[in-house]
């Protein structure tokens, strides 16, 4: 959507490989979630971030409010993370989620 | 942990047609959503719930019902199904609506087709 504002739209990587994912949001987002949707269409929980900066193994997400942005960062990418990277932002406390278009990510061998 | 159930997990129908998708958390969540997915769109919110009998629009309600029978359930109406239409429907479950504690937690969908 346009208030959420995902970037690239899709992405091919080499195995081993590092990349960045963006989202840009046109709303005061007070949270920030990213999931991965997977080819059977299951969304996986990958972060939920206040403002600040989380790491999960390969993954690593920053929430910057103030410069309204959220990046999710892939170290050394496998071929089981291929599939669509959704951001979602929460505005003022709503508890209603906001979806970017996703980004749909593949994984070469 | 918990999980949410969604059924069924296709459904077809008839244009004009009035089709009911239910959802079931034990998580113990207190609020519950229904999304809707497009084909390589994001997910848009139809209605949510922030407890039993409490019910709220979300930004795509028109064309839908929705009720909330007990805290662990939330079930959604889609009024009169449009002749072609082709969509995935999500519930989710959050502990609290904003705040800390709001993180949402996704069933694996219902797949709607109307012939």
């Amino acid at each position: 959507g346009d208030k959420v504002k995902q970037s690239p739209s899709a992405l091919s990587l080499q195995e081993g490989t590092n990349s960045a994912l963006r989202c840009n949001f046109s709303i005061a987002a007070t949270t920030v979630q990213w999931f991965l949707q997977n080819p059977r269409g299951s969304l996986i929980n990958l972060f939920y971030l206040v403002p600040g900066t989380k790491e999960n193994g390969r993954l690593k997400s920053t929430f910057n409010s103030k410069e309204s942005y959220s990046t999710l960062h892939i170290r050394d990418a496998q071929l089981e993370d291929s599939g669509t990277y959704f951001c979602a932002a929460e505005g003022g406390n709503t508890g209603k989620l906001t979806f970017g278009d996703g980004t749909v990510l593949t994984v070469k061998p | 942990g918990g999980i949410i159930t969604q059924t069924p997990k296709f459904l077809i129908g008839q244009e004009g047609q009035k089709l009911t998708l239910k959802c079931q958390q034990n998580f113990n969540h207190d609020t519950m959503y229904w999304y809707r997915q497009d084909s390589g769109k994001g997910l848009r919110l139809i209605y949510y719930s922030i407890t039993e009998n409490d019910l709220q629009k979300g930004d795509l309600s028109e064309g839908y019902d929705a009720s909330r029978e007990k805290k662990s359930s939330f079930s959604l109406t889609v009024t009169s199904a449009q002749k072609n239409e082709m969509a995935v429907f999500l519930c989710a479950s959050s502990p609290l609506t904003g705040g800390a504690r709001a993180e949402q937690f996704f069933g694996p969908g219902t797949r709607l087709t109307v012939l």
